[in-house]
């Protein structure tokens, strides 16, 4: 069974720095592509960061490129988003996904809630 | 940067068929841009529907499709039920290389 989770949320001071980390398990984590994804109070799902099965390819959503940086460690199962220079409007539950995906169907953990205030 | 949009809300008679759309701002939507679609109820991480344009995940009700209904995505619901009353999400892969999502539509069911 597949199964994401995230851990590390929290609340933070505007311009302060938070690192997510999400361990996978139930798949070979190094054969696919891991995606951060954001909603915000109330609004609705924000792709945020997506990253190659070996980490040698990253895209961001312009409203983090320069602040977020996604990683990821094979050996420990795990995905990473580092956030730095955080804003009140970063406040947002964050999602590990594995997905989405051209070819297959998209995981989710249950996510965790950074709070900028 | 591209827009992908979804009506924001829509209403459905129980037992009865609807279809919900995802556009983009400028273009038309092809199996190129692989649309999936996720429903999500509040409090809850959402739920993997259809993936590529109109493959079912898995333990997905066949009342759900996927498919290209002229220049847009679009899922459709066949004999609603009242738990299906949720937020559906649409998400397309650019060709930068990003996801975008689509708003959301907000399905009532009544």
């Amino acid at each position: 069974e597949v199964q994401l989770v995230e851990s590390g949320g929290g609340l933070v001071q505007p311009g302060g720095s938070l690192r997510l980390s999400c361990a996978a398990s139930g798949f070979t984590f190094s054969t696919y592509w891991m995606t951060w994804v954001r909603q915000a109070p109330g609004k609705g799902l924000e792709w945020v960061a997506n990253i190659k099965e070996d980490g040698s390819v990253k895209h961001y959503v312009d409203s983090v490129k320069g602040r977020f940086t996604i990683s990821r460690d094979n050996a420990k199962n795990s995905l990473y988003l580092q956030m730095n220079s955080l804003r009140a409007e970063d406040t947002a539950v964050y999602y590990c996904a594995r997905g989405p995906h051209t070819q297959a169907t998209t995981y989710w953990g249950q996510g965790t809630l950074v709070t900028v205030s | 940067q591209t827009v992908v949009t979804q009506e924001p809300s829509f209403s459905v008679s129980p037992g009865g068929t609807v279809t919900l759309t995802c556009g983009l701002s400028s273009g038309s939507v092809s199996t190129s841009y692989y649309p999936s679609w996720y429903q999500q109820t509040p409090g809850q991480a959402p739920r993997t529907l259809i993936y590529n344009t109109n493959a079912r995940s898995s333990g997905v009700p066949d009342r759900f499709s996927g498919s290209i209904l002229g220049n847009k995505a679009a899922l459709t619901i066949t004999g609603a039920q009242a738990d299906d009353e949720s937020d559906y999400y649409c998400v397309m892969l650019m060709s930068s290389g990003i996801w975008v999502f689509g708003g959301g539509t907000k399905l009532t069911v009544l």
